[in-house]
């Protein structure tokens, strides 16, 4: 079944970077754009922004940009979400989704926390 | 940039109850509103795209309206799983917001 995977927790200093892998399964990848969305505790959904896994296209929430870096791996139908420069304020859980444009975001992975601590 | 704004922040009801959930725009964007339930310690769940059309899978007590600046998720009759966050997303200009949530709690 269609299925996004995400890789596990991390935990990182401030001023480092993180990448997140999400694995996509089920379904043509090329199809479907990813979006990233983040989460701080007790907090609502937050969307950083999307990469077309056809093109390669990208849109950046104007609050990450040049902080993040989205990209695709279309031979193993992996998306990576990389953010720099790291604050204790980006302690998140961090989503993949399939992006079905006006069909929403329909398919979601598990979620990666994101722990920034010295 | 589109600002969404949710009411109420909570809203705390019996199973069995209506529930109404209002998602309004700062602007009119697009008709490409969307609507969607988080439970705790849980990914979001789609439930209603394109303002009104109800997600594979979702309840037929689902049902959403509106158009322009105003939206509404409407539960028919609320059953004990509904207990949720709902969250409502728009897109415009290749851009994704969310509104802030509505809490549904049990009364």
């Amino acid at each position: 079944q269609v299925q996004l995977v995400q890789s596990g927790a991390e935990v990182k200093k401030p001023g480092a970077s993180v990448k997140v892998s999400c694995k996509a399964f089920g379904y043509t990848f090329t199809s479907y754009n990813i979006s990233w969305v983040r989460q701080a505790p007790g907090q609502g959904l937050e969307w950083m922004g999307w990469i077309s896994t056809y093109h390669g296209d990208r849109k950046y929430a104007q609050k990450f940009q040049g902080r993040v870096t989205m990209t695709t791996d279309t031979s193993t139908s992996t998306a990576h979400m990389e953010l720099r420069s790291l604050r204790s304020d980006d302690k998140a859980m961090y989503y993949c989704a399939r992006d079905g444009h006006t069909y929403g975001l329909d398919c979601w992975g598990q979620g990666t926390l994101v722990t920034v601590s010295s | 940039e589109i600002v969404l704004t949710q009411s109420p922040a909570t809203l705390s009801l019996s199973p069995g109850e209506r529930a109404t959930l209002s998602c309004r725009a700062s602007q009119s964007g697009s008709s490409y509103l969307t609507w969607y339930q988080q439970k705790p310690g849980q990914a979001p769940r789609l439930l209603i795209y394109d303002a009104s059309n109800r997600a594979t899978g979702i309840p037929a007590r689902f049902s959403g309206s509106g158009s322009g600046t105003d939206f509404t998720l409407t539960i028919s009759s609320l059953e004990p799983e509904d207990f949720a966050v709902y969250y409502c997303q728009q897109r415009s200009n290749w851009l994704l917001t969310f509104g802030g949530g509505t809490k549904v709690e049990i009364k």
